[in-house]
């Protein structure tokens, strides 16, 4: 089975603070993506990767980066958090990227910044 | 992006069947539809997709109407475990990125 881990359940930080999300996955995947989901407005893409390195801004990628230096992470960094940015974050993987390809998502982290 | 529209919430009793539907009547003949769904607490798992004809997996079956402008999830017999948050999308992107545009899915209650 598939398996996409992510560093942490939950997380609380401070306005302010640079944060870092990890993710991890088992299955050599090419393409990892990061999410956020907020109550009312579903999942929402931040950024995706289909390669080492390579790296690609989705729908909401303003006060975010990500990091991809090996196929099997995908970091995301909140440079300078802030309140709004409280939410919880969904790492994905997927073998490749086509219409028919299935995402292996992570169990999310919680982050709630004060 | 064509979008899909999904009922907020339903109700089923355990053991029987459940059927949930989905609206996408913008749907693109090369767009693939997919289904999730999302535990308590956890994130979204893959749950069965489909292009034009109807599929059986283990945990469910997908049924498309002949003009693709909507589908039927269906849940044989549903389990308390099956409570969760559907999601039904549409997948194609020329832009070659094949993101997924999740709603807000629909929230399905199982009473024992």
């Amino acid at each position: 089975d598939v398996k996409v881990t992510q560093s942490s359940r939950y997380l609380v930080k401070r306005t302010g603070e640079k944060v870092f999300l990890e993710c991890v996955q088992d299955m050599d995947h090419e393409n990892m993506f990061w999410y956020r989901q907020d109550p009312g407005l579903g999942l929402r893409l931040i950024y995706f990767s289909y390669d080492v390195k390579m790296k690609e801004k989705g729908d909401i990628p303003e006060g975010y980066s990500v990091s991809r230096e090996k196929k099997e992470r995908f970091s995301l960094i909140l440079e300078s958090a802030s309140t709004n940015q409280t939410s919880m974050y969904l790492c994905a993987s997927s073998l490749e990227a086509a219409p028919m390809e299935t995402q292996y998502f992570g169990p999310g982290t919680r982050l709630l910044v004060l | 992006d064509a979008k899909t529209t999904q009922p907020n919430s339903m109700e089923s009793n355990e053991e029987e069947p459940v059927h949930l539907p989905c609206n996408h009547s913008t749907i693109s003949g090369t767009d693939y539809i997919h289904w999730y769904r999302q535990l308590p607490s956890q994130g979204p798992e893959y749950v069965i997709h489909g292009l034009t004809s109807n599929v059986n997996n283990r945990m469910a079956s997908l049924a498309i109407a002949e003009d693709r402008k909507s589908s039927t999830l269906i849940l044989h017999r549903a389990t308390l475990r099956d409570a969760a948050v559907y999601y039904c999308i549409l997948r194609d992107d020329p832009s070659g990125t094949y993101k997924y545009i999740f709603g807000t899915g629909t929230r399905l209650k199982v009473l024992a």
